[in-house]
């Protein structure tokens, strides 16, 4: 079983939807969770950073923490065909300077 | 802009010939890293380092090596390559270690015939 699981995909929306990504993991020492978005044939790029539990909102992105039961959300409001990437969700230990990835989940917005 | 860059940015050789990327970095960012990205595997760990010369291990370190000889530059070498290596390389910074927030670079797509 792998420490962080995602949805594949693909998912998708018309534009202007609400978009729910969501990744499961097993490590309960993880304390930083992390979003990137990725365009075809680029690298990641940063979205969202959060510590521990709770939420962070960043214009229309929204990170959640749950550590009780293990899951971390990305809402996206209003979505625009811009948003069309792969989301990875990362985590790490507060001892570890490693990142572990989910595989991603690919988002389609259409117009 | 994490400032940086990647080279080359393709690459076709064949299997057994060694082969190197370059990471390098504008920043003065004590920590890099090496990940490969698969399709299902999402982005795997090869080997990092927290400063020149310290580096170590990461989950798919097998085949590869490191060499971090300035603050600037990460290299990693493919010492004989082979088909399984064939893979999208990515390189990333990070200022902190212990916050995690990583930055990459535009990748290198790496094709072992």
């Amino acid at each position: 079983q792998k420490e962080v699981e995602q949805d594949p995909g693909p998912l998708s929306v018309p534009e202007g939807a609400i978009v729910s990504l969501n990744c499961t993991y097993s490590n309960s020492a993880f304390q930083y969770f992390m979003w990137y978005r990725q365009y075809s044939r680029k690298g990641p790029e940063l979205l969202m950073y959060t510590y521990s539990s709770g939420n962070k909102e960043d214009g229309r992105f929204t990170a959640q923490v749950d550590k009780s039961s293990k899951y971390i959300s990305l809402f996206i409001r209003d979505s625009q065909p811009s948003d069309s990437a792969t989301y990875l969700c990362a985590m790490k230990m507060d001892s570890s300077y490693k990142l572990i990835f989910g595989s991603g989940t690919r988002l389609l917005v259409r117009p | 802009d994490a400032g940086i860059t990647q080279s080359p940015r393709h690459k076709v050789t064949e299997t057994g010939t060694p082969v190197t990327l370059r990471c390098h970095q504008t920043e003065n960012h004590r920590y890099m890293y090496w990940y490969r990205q698969d399709p299902g595997h999402g982005l795997r760990l090869i080997h990092y380092s927290y400063g020149v010369k310290d580096t170590d291990k990461g989950e798919v370190s097998d085949g590869y090596s490191v060499s971090r000889s300035k603050t600037e530059d990460f290299l990693l070498t493919l010492e004989s390559a082979t088909s399984s290596q064939t893979s999208v390389y990515f390189c990333a910074n990070a200022a902190l270690g212990g916050s995690g927030e990583q930055f990459f670079g535009p990748g290198t797509r790496l094709t072992v015939l």
